[in-house]
């Protein structure tokens, strides 16, 4: 069975600055997508930025840029120039070609906070 | 285009007693999926329908259950509540549930038993 780990349950940057949040992941699949999801106090799950293995290239949305290696099963997600506005909990998440249909499997969690 | 909406938003019950929650998904997405969030367990899939079938599950109880109608709206059933089912329930959609489809979720319903 695929697992996602998240090792960093807390995190906090001050506003403006760069901060990096770690997913690993175990799995035996080749072909699969990697997510980054936020869910903000309101606790609706918004999606932040994807990537699927098969890409070589880190996905990047503006502020928002993933460094994948594959071969280490590691996708951490990085902030850049963050705001008061991406205080929330970031969820990792994978989904697989093995999983039939649109079955997720998240990691525990990092809650960010962003000083002022 | 309207997002993913659940209801109710919130819900006290009692043990013993059965919940139905509600979960319309974006127009023309047809595959809705199920999540329980708890502190504990984190984020656990219960289960997925599409066309009005279920497709995926998830490891609960017989308790847990769905059903999925003709214009994709799907409820989910939780019966003889337990007090570890308190938790917030989300729900997914995407157009077919296929593997390059990303989901979409809704603000989800929170559901306390006591």
């Amino acid at each position: 069975a695929q697992t996602v780990t998240q090792s960093q349950p807390e995190m906090s940057v001050q506003e403006a600055e760069t901060v990096t949040l770690s997913c690993t992941y175990d799995t035996s699949e080749s072909d699969y997508y990697l997510f980054w999801y936020k869910q903000p106090p309101s606790r609706q799950m918004i999606l932040v930025i994807r990537q699927e293995a098969y890409k070589q290239q880190n996905a990047t949305e503006n502020r928002f840029s993933v460094n994948f290696q594959k071969a280490a099963k590691s996708f951490s997600l990085k902030i850049s120039d963050s705001q008061l506005g991406d205080a929330a909990m970031y969820f990792c998440a994978y989904k697989g070609t093995e999983t039939s249909g649109s079955r997720l499997t998240f990691g525990e969690g990092t809650q960010l906070t962003v000083n002022p | 285009k309207a997002g993913v909406t659940q209801t109710p938003r919130y819900l006290i019950k009692t043990r013993g007693q059965q919940v139905t929650l509600s979960c319309s998904p974006i127009s023309g997405h047809r595959s809705v999926s199920w999540y329980q969030q708890t502190p504990g367990q984190g984020l656990q899939f219960l289960f997925e329908y599409f066309s009005e079938t279920q497709r995926n599950k998830g490891n609960f109880p017989g308790r847990f259950s769905g059903r999925q109608f003709s214009n994709s709206r799907s409820e989910m059933n939780v019966s003889t509540l337990e007090l570890g089912d308190s938790a917030l329930y989300l729900c997914a959609s995407s157009l077919s549930g296929g593997f390059q489809e990303t989901q979409y979720f809704g603000p989800g319903t929170r559901l306390l038993v006591l």
